[in-house]
């Protein structure tokens, strides 16, 4: 069936480093959706991209979709202790409705 | 960003009851809401689709009897869990799509069944 895996699962950094996550699927994607959810919280919508090759910024964050649209990215810069959370894109694969959400990855700053 | 609400946002029931979870968008409307399951520290399952005026669409593996979804109007999709049993308990999200296909998610409904 179709899948979207994430690396890394984990991923704890230093304040002030960068941290990147990647998620690929297994098919090819009409687009793909980016959330960040709070430990005890509910998913938030951070962003989507739809263009292949697209790239986004939101202020440190920066999204990028693949040429084959297969793949994304997302690398923040310079984190601080609020970038706590999990990572998850979320992909829909062409010819589809839905979103497929990918594994995820946690991410811990230490201060 | 558009609101969803989802209501109740925890409950408690014995094993064998059924529970109903509520999901709304408050300032939309959503001819397509999702219903989602996360379990601790995992990601999120999509159950079903539910589109308004028609019959759910169930992911493969996915019960349609004991998870009975019901989208009754443009802003209101009902999850029914039908005699509910303690490998039911877990994080429920439904979440509603926009018009300009983003999704926006309710806060969630924890279900624990003893």
């Amino acid at each position: 069936g179709q899948q979207v895996m994430q690396i890394p699962q984990y991923q704890h950094v230093q304040e002030g480093e960068d941290f990147t996550t990647y998620c690929n699927s297994s098919t090819t994607l009409s687009n793909i959706q980016w959330y960040k959810q709070r430990p005890g919280g509910h998913p938030v919508f951070l962003i989507q991209l739809v263009k292949s090759g697209e790239v986004k910024k939101q202020k440190r964050l920066t999204f990028q979709f693949g040429e084959a649209k297969k793949n994304s990215s997302l690398h923040i810069t310079a984190t601080q202790t609020t970038d706590v959370g999990t990572y998850f894109c979320a992909g829909r694969p062409s010819g589809t409705y839905k979103y497929i959400f990918g594994t995820g990855t946690r991410l811990k700053v230490l201060a | 960003g558009a609101v969803v609400s989802q209501h109740p946002s925890r409950v408690i029931c014995k094993s064998g009851t059924s529970v109903k979870i509520e999901c709304r968008s408050l300032d939309f409307q959503a001819t397509t809401m999702f219903w989602y399951r996360q379990f601790p520290k995992q990601s999120l399952m999509l159950m079903a689709t539910s589109n308004e005026g028609s019959k759910a669409t169930y992911e493969q593996g996915v019960e349609k009897d004991k998870f009975l979804i019901n989208h009754a109007s443009l802003t209101l999709s009902t999850l029914t869990v039908t005699s509910a049993h303690p490998e039911d308990s877990s994080f429920y999200i439904c979440s509603a799509r926009t018009a300009d296909n983003e999704q926006f998610f309710g806060p969630g409904t924890r279900l624990t069944v003893l």
